[in-house]
């Protein structure tokens, strides 16, 4: 079973809109920590906010915030206000396991986000 | 605050040849990184664990005599692979855990082969 699912391959938004990129995951660990990378054309991936299963606030990052939903394992980026600079590849990624693991991260397939003029 | 630096960015190779790719903790000390895979318009796909001292933990499918990583010091891992064959050209990208409480995972640049 697939452990990151990002069921949207593509989305457009119109610039200074706010979007929402969706991600559930799927873990029997109690410890886990979400991340959401931005990767360029160029390649570099970009962090951009982290949400550990303990936190009780949903995390936030200037125009970044993350909607953690435990109960329904989804951990869905909302990006505020779009800018033309937002268009990217979004990942979702899951740590298992506690907080300074040497786990490696699980990759969702990824969002490409389009901000329209 | 933490960086990860990864070289070469591009490098083109001969089929048949190796090449050597680097990935560097610039300001702190990583006893394990992870090297990926990319190919276009997919995502990240883990190949191995390098630890520092000791031999990396490859995952399944992944040839660890042709994909040979080292990682010799608490700053430096290296990926070369070996042999290269035009179906090996990709986009590799390592990370490593950052410093203190390390909630945060550290991408390098990332690397693309070309293999002809």
């Amino acid at each position: 079973a697939q452990k990151i699912t990002q069921t949207q391959p593509g989305m457009f938004v119109q610039e200074k809109e706010a979007v929402t990129l969706d991600c559930t995951y799927d873990t029997s660990d109690q410890s886990y920590g979400l991340f959401w990378y931005k990767q360029p054309s160029s390649g570099e991936m970009i962090f951009l906010i982290y949400q550990g299963s303990y936190d009780e606030q949903n995390a936030t990052e200037g125009r970044y915030s993350l909607n953690f939903q435990k109960a329904r394992k989804s951990a869905n980026l909302v990006i505020s206000a779009s800018q033309l600079g937002d268009s990217a590849m979004y990942f979702c990624a899951m740590r298992e396991g506690l907080s300074g693991s040497a786990r490696q991260l699980t990759f969702g397939s990824g969002t490409q986000l389009t901000v329209l003029p | 605050g933490a960086v990860v630096s990864q070289h070469p960015s591009r490098v083109i190779c001969k089929s048949g040849t190796s090449v050597k790719i680097e990935c560097r903790s610039l300001d702190f000390q990583a006893t394990t990184m992870f090297w990926y895979r990319q190919f276009p318009k997919q995502s990240l796909m883990l190949m191995a664990t390098s630890n520092e001292g000791s031999k990396a933990t490859y995952e399944q499918g992944v040839e660890k005599d042709k994909f040979l990583i080292n990682h010799a010091s608490l700053t430096l891992s290296t990926l070369t692979v070996t042999s290269a064959h035009p179906e090996d050209s990709s986009f590799y990208i390592c990370s490593a855990r950052g410093p203190g409480q390390g909630n945060t995972i550290y991408f390098g640049e990332g690397s693309w082969l070309t293999v002809v």
